[in-house]
């Protein structure tokens, strides 16, 4: 049984350039959240997506979107980036929506640098 | 909004002795805590959790204790092992809206560096 997988691992990326990052559920989750973790931080929290929608958003500006498809994958886009979006990126899963989280599955994670 | 504070930031143990991670927080809608693993390099991995309708949870070597009065949780670990060093970041959320559903995300706390010297 796969966990959460997210693609790519490493990225760099110029300032003021755009990126997608991926990410699939583990299988039997429809929920994705978005975190960012800067170096030596907590993950913070971004957006949460179940059934193709945004539920809940954290405290990041509009350049932060994201996605979310028919079979619960999602993809967090970032445009016009700073040097200051640099970090580890987690991609995090949980059961169905209606239900009480048994704990949310975190992938391995993306780690963006801005140069 | 909620905010997570986790102390110490960095704790050092001797192989076979007990830690203590400390985390206060300020929501009091807040009713799940988890707790998460982070070894260099690697995801968060959840080693634990507990529900404010319990106040102890226990797993092995790793409990969890709850004070909803207070507002605060902490992590026990013991009979510590060199394999237990890494982060290990404290949070607190939501979970279960009016309809018995919904998740809340996660705060996190800032992290604490366990060291366990052989």
């Amino acid at each position: 049984d796969a966990g959460v997988t997210q693609s790519p691992t490493h990225l760099i990326k110029t300032r003021g350039q755009q990126v997608t990052l991926r990410c699939s559920p583990k299988s039997g989750h429809d929920t994705v959240s978005w975190y960012q973790q800067a170096l030596g931080q907590g993950p913070q929290f971004i957006f949460q997506y179940y059934e193709e929608e945004e539920r809940q958003r954290g405290n990041f500006p509009d350049r932060f979107s994201g996605h979310q498809f028919p079979n619960y994958s999602s993809e967090l886009n970032v445009n016009a980036l700073l040097l200051g979006d640099s970090a580890l990126y987690l991609c995090a899963s949980s059961r169905p929506y209606r239900q009480p989280t048994d704990g949310y599955t975190f992938g391995s994670g993306t780690r963006l640098t801005v140069v | 909004g909620e905010n997570v504070e986790q102390h110490p930031s960095t704790l050092s143990v001797q192989e076979g002795d007990s830690a203590v991670i400390k985390c206060t927080y300020s929501d009091s809608a807040s009713n799940y805590f988890p707790w998460y693993k982070q070894e260099l390099g690697k995801r968060p991995q959840l080693i634990i959790d507990i529900r404010s309708n319990v106040g102890e949870k226990k797993d092995q070597r790793i409990a969890v204790t709850l004070n909803k009065t207070a507002k605060h949780f902490s992590l026990h670990i013991t009979e510590t092992q060199p394999e237990d060093s890494a982060v290990y970041f404290c949070a607190a959320s939501i979970s279960g809206g009016i309809y018995g559903g919904s998740q809340g995300n996660l705060i996190f706390g800032k992290g604490t560096k366990l060291s366990v010297k052989p």
